[in-house]
């Protein structure tokens, strides 16, 4: 298996426009996660699905933010508007039921 | 709220030395314990993971322990080697709960 794969890798955007990150999990795993990492906060849970369905956004900051799952093979986090201090690292996990979680590379997003 | 600490947050050592990072945790009614390595501009890879149930996991020259009632985690590295360098990051998964809680890193530099 290729692991969980993200893109873009690196994403640089001005100040107001859409942003969509995507992730391909790991076929067969049931959870999709997607974390923050800034040098100030560290990792953060932004929001988690299980077979496709949104369980937990409470991680989500603001209604800017969004996240879907239409299948069991592609996720996408879109933020609309984007600001400056939604620059961070954004990476996407995923997991067997919870036995362990495989990471992507991550998404270095910088709005400027 | 569960939090994780990592102490020390930096640490540089001699090749060749054996070293202990510490993580501590505020709840004990963890389900599992999993400690990351990060490379400068990488995504997270899964060192070890120890269950709730468990006391200690090893990996060649990786050891892993963990103390729930006390709310402590080490790890533990053999004879260190350059290629270790990297920020290695501890991660709580609460009972009940799918995501994980993050500590900030002990960023560790090998000197050759």
């Amino acid at each position: 298996d290729a692991g969980v794969i993200q893109s873009p890798r690196h994403e640089v955007t001005e100040m107001g426009q859409e942003v969509t990150l995507r992730c391909k999990p790991i076929s067969g795993h049931d959870y999709l996660f997607w974390y923050r990492q800034t040098m100030m906060r560290g990792l953060e849970l932004l929001i988690y699905f299980n077979n496709n369905v949104p369980i937990d956004d409470s991680g989500m900051p603001e209604d800017r933010f969004s996240a879907k799952m239409p299948n069991a093979s592609f996720s996408t986090l879109k933020i609309q508007p984007s600001e400056p201090r939604d620059s961070a690292v954004y990476f996407c996990a995923s997991s067997n039921r919870g036995y362990g979680y495989t990471f992507g590379s991550g998404t270095r997003l910088t709005v400027v | 709220k569960q939090e994780v600490t990592q102490i020390p947050a930096a640490l540089s050592v001699p090749e060749g030395e054996n070293l202990v990072l510490n993580c501590s945790f505020t709840d004990s009614a963890i389900y599992n314990l999993q400690w990351f390595r990060q490379d400068p501009g990488k995504g997270l890879t899964s060192l070890l993971l120890i269950q709730s149930s468990q006391r200690e996991q090893t990996s060649g020259r990786l050891n892993a322990s963990l103390d729930k009632s006390s709310g402590r985690s080490t790890l533990y590295i053999a004879a260190s080697q350059p290629g270790d360098s990297a920020t290695y990051l501890c991660a709580v998964r609460i009972g009940g709960a799918d995501g994980l809680t993050f500590g900030k890193g002990t960023h560790l530099i090998i000197q050759p």
